[in-house]
């Protein structure tokens, strides 16, 4: 049973620059919900999505997109990127229209921002 | 005010003993509550979920008080194996987002 995967594991990239981060969800898993972690800190909600579409946003600026396709994979880019970007991004799949639903993370992609 | 506060430790303790960790949460709408331990530079992975009436897993307790907005998790008989950082979860009410707090750091040693 295939869990949650993301790619890149790692990434450098400078600022000014443009980033495309991968997820596959859990096997059976049809939402997709991304964090940044930054040192120290408990994960930050980005955004989430359900049937192709962005159902719900945190705190983010419009930097940040992301794409869900119907295999219920997902990407997040990230533009213009800032020193303050740094951070371990993460996937995290669940099941469903309920929001009581636990999420489960991948193991993240390192993000270092030169 | 932060929407979930834990106490971020670190918590030492000896191997065996019996270690309590508590949160609060500032959102009385919220439904759902989670415990996730999270290991250095690892991603976050579930613990237990946290039921109204209080429920076990092993050696873990979860407790919910909602009049409080209180969450504790109680371990027993730690392991070395338990050395983690814990992280409390409560979900933003109306939505699907998960709140997290920035963690509890436990540290067993022999």
């Amino acid at each position: 049973d295939a869990g949650v995967t993301q790619s890149p594991t790692h990434l450098i990239k400078t600022r000014g620059q443009q980033v495309t981060l991968r997820c596959s969800p859990k096997s059976g898993h049809d939402t997709v919900s991304w964090y940044q972690q930054a040192l120290g800190q408990g994960p930050q909600f980005i955004f989430q999505y359900y049937e192709e579409e962005e159902r719900q946003r945190g705190n983010f600026p419009d930097r940040f997109s992301g794409h869900q396709f119907p295999n219920y994979s997902s990407e997040l880019n990230v533009n213009a990127l800032l020193l303050g970007d740094s951070a371990l991004y993460l996937c995290a799949s669940s099941l469903g229209q309920k929001p009581d639903q636990p999420q489960h993370f991948g193991d993240g992609t390192r993000l270092s921002i030169l | 005010r932060k929407e979930v506060e834990q106490d971020p430790g670190p918590f030492n303790v000896p191997e065996g003993a019996t270690v309590a960790f508590n949160c609060t949460y500032s959102n009385s709408a919220s439904q759902s509550f989670f415990w996730y331990r999270q290991d250095c530079r690892k991603e976050p992975k579930l613990l237990m979920s946290v039921y109204s009436s209080g429920n076990e897993d092993g050696r873990f307790t979860a407790q919910l008080n909602r009049a409080s907005q209180y969450i504790s998790l109680l371990i027993r008989d730690s392991k070395l194996s338990d050395s983690a950082t814990y992280l409390c979860v409560v979900n933003v009410p109306y939505g699907y987002a998960l709140n997290f707090g920035k963690g509890t750091s436990l540290l067993v040693t022999p």
